[in-house]
């Protein structure tokens, strides 16, 4: 079965300062990568996925078969970057998501 | 036009109770979830719908759930002699499209329902 591991639970930072939040995962076939972000009192959102090679909000992530990991980051954290934020994994040709127990980021002044 | 709906937003029950909790997807959206969030501890899957179609229900955690979308809109989560276990969020999410690639078939959630059994 397919597993996804956020070893922090809370990662706090300064405001200006540089964002890593980890994610890894398991799965034998070829997954598709996701970061999903709930700010305070807000329903969760898609923030960006690993075919996009996207940037949102400043973020990245990139897919790491290698070490089968999709670290999210950031070079400059802001105030308004203060999240839950979860990485997920759906399986290759299905839809339903196998979702990490999430980061809490604090980025404080 | 607005997102998902889920209701209601709080529900408590006294242990044993029958619970009903109800999720308006996004209207023509054809695929709908129901996701499963414990405190502390990320969303887990329950049960897909395609239409009316149940298509997955290998995530429910007992068969005192059940879940049905009858028309293919509306879709109902039904929780049936309610433990303390279940008191959980319950969260509904719609995608548009009918193909089974999540990569281009971005979920929308609800704000969910927190169930609170006592």
């Amino acid at each position: 079965a397919q597993r996804v591991t956020q070893p922090e639970k809370l990662l706090s930072v300064f405001k200006g300062a540089p964002v890593e939040l980890k994610c890894n995962y398991s799965y034998s076939g070829s997954p598709e990568l996701f970061w999903y972000v709930q700010y305070s009192r807000q329903r969760l959102q898609l923030l960006l996925r690993h075919i996009s090679r996207e940037s949102i909000k400043g973020f990245t992530a990139d897919l790491n078969k290698g070490e089968t990991s999709f670290h999210l980051k950031k070079p400059f954290a802001q105030e308004e970057d203060s999240a839950m934020y979860y990485c997920a994994l759906s399986r290759s040709g299905y839809s339903t998501l196998t979702f990490g127990k999430g980061t809490m980021l604090l980025v404080s002044p | 036009g607005a997102g998902v709906s889920q209701s209601p937003r709080y529900k408590v029950a006294k242990r044993g109770q029958d619970v009903a909790l109800r999720c308006d997807p996004i209207s023509g959206h054809v695929s709908l979830f129901w996701y499963q969030q414990a405190l502390g501890q990320g969303p887990e899957f329950l049960t897909y719908f395609q239409n009316e179609a149940q298509l997955d229900k290998s995530g429910l955690p007992s068969d005192r759930f059940f879940a049905e979308r009858p028309e293919g809109s509306v879709s109902t989560l039904k929780i049936q002699r309610t433990q303390q276990e279940d008191s959980a969020v319950y969260l509904c999410a719609s995608s548009l499209a009918r193909s089974g690639r999540a990569l281009t078939n971005e979920q929308y959630f609800g704000p969910g329902t927190r169930l609170t059994v006592t």
